[in-house]
């Protein structure tokens, strides 16, 4: 199994510029997350889709749209790229309320995100 | 709202010293609670997790029990290792909250040979 593959693994991006980070997972789990990493803090998490066809806003959703495009794909877009997002992005899902719901989280590998 | 602090890092120790992680939170509901571990340029991988009070997690020689009472979930190992040289996470999964889960800051441990 893959389990959850995020692409692209690297991205330079200049101010101002656009980018979608795409996120898929192979386990039908139903939820699925975005989160950002920054040195000393943890991660933090942008938005959320607790099951298909529902997203929901996380603690730093601001620059921030996404796409739960069905159950395996769950896609970050960058509309208007700022230094400020600079960072490390992990994709993630969960079984989350149906069925072996301990919260349990499966991550994919990340993206690193540079912004000049 | 939910939170998690854990001791800021980083751990350094030699080989085969024993390993404790602080780790503290708060919850308005009954969550469950979890340690993740990050090696170098990888995501984050579950080591251990616990679902309700006085539980103990554990896997790979490293142990971590759910108190209830101090709402604490300290991580510990007997004998590190150098190979266990990462960054931890303690998270919490809160079901009154939609099962988002809490990160804290994370622990980055080196272990010297």
């Amino acid at each position: 199994n893959a389990g959850v593959t995020q692409t692209p693994k690297f991205q330079v991006l200049k101010t101002g510029q656009s980018m979608t980070l795409q996120c898929a997972q192979d386990m039908n789990h139903n939820s699925m997350y975005w989160y950002r990493q920054d040195p000393g803090m943890g991660l933090r998490l942008i938005y959320y889709s607790a099951s298909e066809g529902t997203t929901d806003k996380g603690e730093v959703p601001n620059g921030y749209n996404v796409s739960r495009l069905n159950k395996r794909e769950f896609s970050l877009r960058l509309e208007s790229a700022a230094p400020s997002q600079t960072s490390v992005y992990f994709c993630a899902s969960s079984y989350g309320n149906r069925g072996p719901n301990t919260g349990e989280l499966f991550f994919g590998e990340g993206s690193r995100l540079t912004v000049l | 709202g939910n939170s998690v602090t854990q001791m800021e890092g980083p751990v350094t120790l030699s080989e085969e010293a024993f390993l404790t992680i602080n780790c503290t939170y708060t919850a308005t509901g009954y969550p469950s609670l979890f340690w993740y571990v990050q090696y170098p340029g990888e995501g984050l991988q579950l080591l251990l997790k616990a679902t309700k009070a006085d539980d103990k997690g554990s896997n790979k020689g490293f142990e971590a029990t759910y108190r209830k009472e101090t709402t604490s979930f300290h991580l510990e190992k007997g004998s590190v290792q150098v190979s266990d040289s990462a960054v931890y996470f303690c998270a919490l999964s809160d079901p009154a909250g939609g099962f988002k889960t809490i990160f804290g800051a994370g622990t980055r441990l080196f272990v010297k040979a």
